[in-house]
């Protein structure tokens, strides 16, 4: 069974700070890894797939890195709607399942 | 525009059934795997169910299995979920998301609906 962590479960940040955030699994999830941030009220939003790549319409800011067991989103000098909670993704390969982290919290 | 619109939720009795419908527009239905996530009330996401593109696959968490069915119409733009045999642990904001790229199954999930609301409660 995949399990992941993901830590901090809060960090709080400043605007114009970077944030740093973890994900680490049980196993190796090769880079079949994918980040979302979710705001209060709304559905979660795809950041980054594939461990690294942005997805369509993501800034710059938004990087994604790691492989196998432990992964890394970064955020660059932080914007105010950046605060919102983030969560990693596992999505294997076949048969098709998908395992999300916990999540962290970015706030001020 | 890519648009998803759930519906169906509501205040339901433990036991009892419930289906959910997700009503997609501005991309092609037919062409994308779709998948149910749902959030308890002040957690995180959990994934549910995945159907393929041609409505062939379907797949399922363990949480799920052997009660809720995934199901989809290509005429009508529409996803299902029959979720039967509810718990008050069903509980949750269900969200359907399309699966990021054409005829993927195996793929994260680039569009997401607003989410419909079950609430399972005698």
């Amino acid at each position: 069974e995949i399990l992941i962590t993901q830590a901090p479960v809060t960090l709080s940040v400043s605007p114009g700070e970077s944030a740093t955030l973890s994900c680490r699994a049980n196993q190796s999830l090769r880079s079949r890894l994918a980040w979302y941030q979710q705001k209060p009220g709304q559905a979660p939003r795809l950041l980054i797939y594939a461990a690294s790549t942005r997805a369509t319409d993501i800034p710059a800011r938004f990087s994604g890195s790691g492989s196998g067991t432990e992964f890394t989103l970064t955020i660059s000098s932080l914007q105010s709607e950046d605060f919102a909670i983030y969560y990693c993704q596992y999505y294997s390969d076949w048969p098709p399942s998908f395992t999300f982290g916990p999540g962290t919290k970015v706030d001020i | 525009q890519v648009e998803l619109v759930e519906s169906g939720g509501g205040v339901v009795q433990p036991g009892r059934s419930l289906r959910l419908s997700c009503v997609a527009s501005g991309f092609s239905f037919s062409s994308y795997g779709m998948n149910w996530v749902r959030q308890a009330p002040g957690k995180g996401l959990e994934w549910l169910a995945v159907i393929s593109f041609d409505g062939r696959d379907k797949f399922y968490a363990d949480s799920v299995k052997g009660r809720f069915v995934i199901s989809r119409d290509k005429s009508k733009d529409t996803l299902f979920l029959q979720m039967n045999s509810l718990r008050s642990d069903d509980t949750a904001v269900y969200y359907c998301a399309r699966t990021a790229v054409v005829s993927a199954t195996a793929l994260p999930f680039d569009s997401w609906g607003q989410g419909t609301l079950v609430a399972v409660s005698s």
